[in-house]
């Protein structure tokens, strides 16, 4: 079954680039939306963006500004960026596979990585 | 873009049935899905497309959609269910948004 693991430096110091990698194991990148979600600690989950394996990507408006996702279809391979950070974007940083209902846009999201968290601190 | 609303608790016995309820502040509302996530773990889903659940999610989860609110009912509720449950849906332009999570806590 698919599975996915997400990897990157576990402190960031502020208005520096947080970068994690997610590495998808037993199935193939190509032909899915994956996404990047993340919890503050205990805080609820919020919704980062999405990445289809061709490179199209949708961002949560609100982070928008700082945000950019890449896919690299040879490793299996997708990542985040997120420039500028603070104290706020202190959290655990999931990935996962986004499933489609319709025919525009990924709806719900199975199966999820463990998690990663990030602390932005100097 | 809208909100996705659930209250922040519920506490039931065992044997008993939990509901948990999830309401949209606008029209229309797309599916809704529910997900599962206890201490330390990721979430993982119960019920997808409303009322569609998952194979190895156990047949007490069911999930129901009237108007602008959808429902989590878990039936027989058992120890291991306690955990927080998120709703989640999209918008119209794919952009995702979660409820803000609802703690099941089983007496």
């Amino acid at each position: 079954q698919v599975q996915l693991q997400e990897s990157g430096p576990g402190l960031v110091k502020p208005s520096e680039t947080l970068s994690l990698t997610c590495t998808v194991s037993g199935d193939s990148i190509r032909s899915y939306y994956w996404s990047w979600i993340r919890q503050p600690p205990g805080k609820g989950l919020e919704w980062i963006g999405y990445i289809y394996s061709s490179g199209n990507t949708n961002y949560n408006p609100s982070l928008k500004s700082r945000v950019t996702m890449s896919v690299d279809t040879s490793k299996n391979q997708f990542s985040l960026k997120l420039n500028s950070v603070t104290a706020a974007d202190t959290a655990v940083y999931f990935c996962a596979r986004a499933l489609m209902v319709g025919d525009l846009f990924p709806d719900w999201f199975d199966p999820w990585g463990q998690g990663t968290l990030v602390t932005v601190s100097s | 873009s809208y909100e996705l609303t659930q209250s922040p608790s519920v506490s039931v016995s065992p044997g008993q049935t939990a509901r948990i309820t999830c309401s949209a502040d606008a029209l229309p509302k797309q599916y809704a899905y529910w997900y599962q996530q206890k201490p330390g773990q990721a979430p993982v889903v119960v019920i997808y497309k409303d009322s569609e659940r998952p194979s190895g999610i156990p047949e007490r989860f069911s999930g129901s959609s009237s108007g602008t609110t959808v429902t989590l009912t878990i039936s027989g509720v058992q120890a291991e269910d306690e955990a927080d449950y998120y709703c989640q849906s999209a918008d119209s332009s794919g952009i995702v948004l979660f409820g803000g999570g609802t703690k099941l806590t089983v007496l």
